[in-house]
């Protein structure tokens, strides 16, 4: 069974200040890996999306990377501001019974004090 | 864009009672799903469908029916509602089972 595990569970930065936000699962056996943003009592918004074959992504301030041999994925954010507060996920999509499905992680909640 | 509507936002249902939660993406996607999202727990895969009329059931599928009769549309019913099925739930909708998920805003569903 998969598993998913993101560590800190909370996070509290400065404004300015780069950040890494981790992701490790269990079964190496992943299509793809993808990071959301989640605003409280809002949806998810997709960041970066990462497939197997590749080794990291980039976004503007974002920068994400995979690591499928160890199972680790990082976020690194660039110049946080307080606009970046949020809870971010981290899921990855392995084959179900019928399909592909996601496994996600219990989330980083990330606080940027101005 | 309107991406992937669902509704209702909110719902107050009393136990035992039934209601459909309804979502809807305007994508052509053919992968869609539903989650339940608890403190401490994370989102858990309720039940997927990776095309119209094809269905499956993920995690925690008890208590929870779904069809497929439409690409666009994938609802969630609950036949007898208990207090454990308080939760928001998210839909979500990806155009393969290998490319990016779009979720939902979510349904806001307490059950007393």
């Amino acid at each position: 069974k998969q598993e998913v595990t993101q560590i800190p569970a909370a996070l509290s930065v400065p404004e300015g200040e780069n950040l890494v936000l981790n992701c490790s699962f269990t079964d190496s056996a992943i299509y793809n890996l993808q990071w959301f943003r989640q605003d409280p009592g809002k949806g998810l918004t997709s960041l970066l999306l990462i497939q197997s074959s590749q080794r990291e992504q980039t976004s503007g301030r974002l920068n994400a990377s995979l690591d499928k041999s160890s199972g680790r994925s990082t976020l690194y954010i660039a110049a946080s501001q307080p606009g970046d507060s949020a809870t971010y996920l981290c899921a990855v999509r392995r084959l179900g019974t019928s399909g592909s499905r996601l496994t996600f992680g219990e989330g980083t909640q990330l606080t940027v004090n101005p | 864009n309107a991406g992937v509507t669902q509704t209702p936002k909110f719902q107050v249902l009393k136990t035992g009672q039934s209601m459909t939660l309804q979502c809807a993406q305007d994508m052509n996607h053919e992968y869609m799903s539903w989650y339940r999202q608890d403190p401490g727990m994370g989102l858990r895969l309720i039940h997927y469908s990776v095309g119209a009329g094809i269905t499956d059931q993920g995690e925690v599928p008890n208590g929870y029916n779904v069809s497929r009769s439409t690409t666009e549309d994938f609802p969630l019913r609950l036949l007898s509602a208990a207090p454990s099925q308080t939760s928001v739930y998210f839909c979500a909708s990806s155009r393969t089972g290998n490319t990016e998920a779009f979720f939902g805003q979510g349904t806001r569903l307490t059950v007393v």
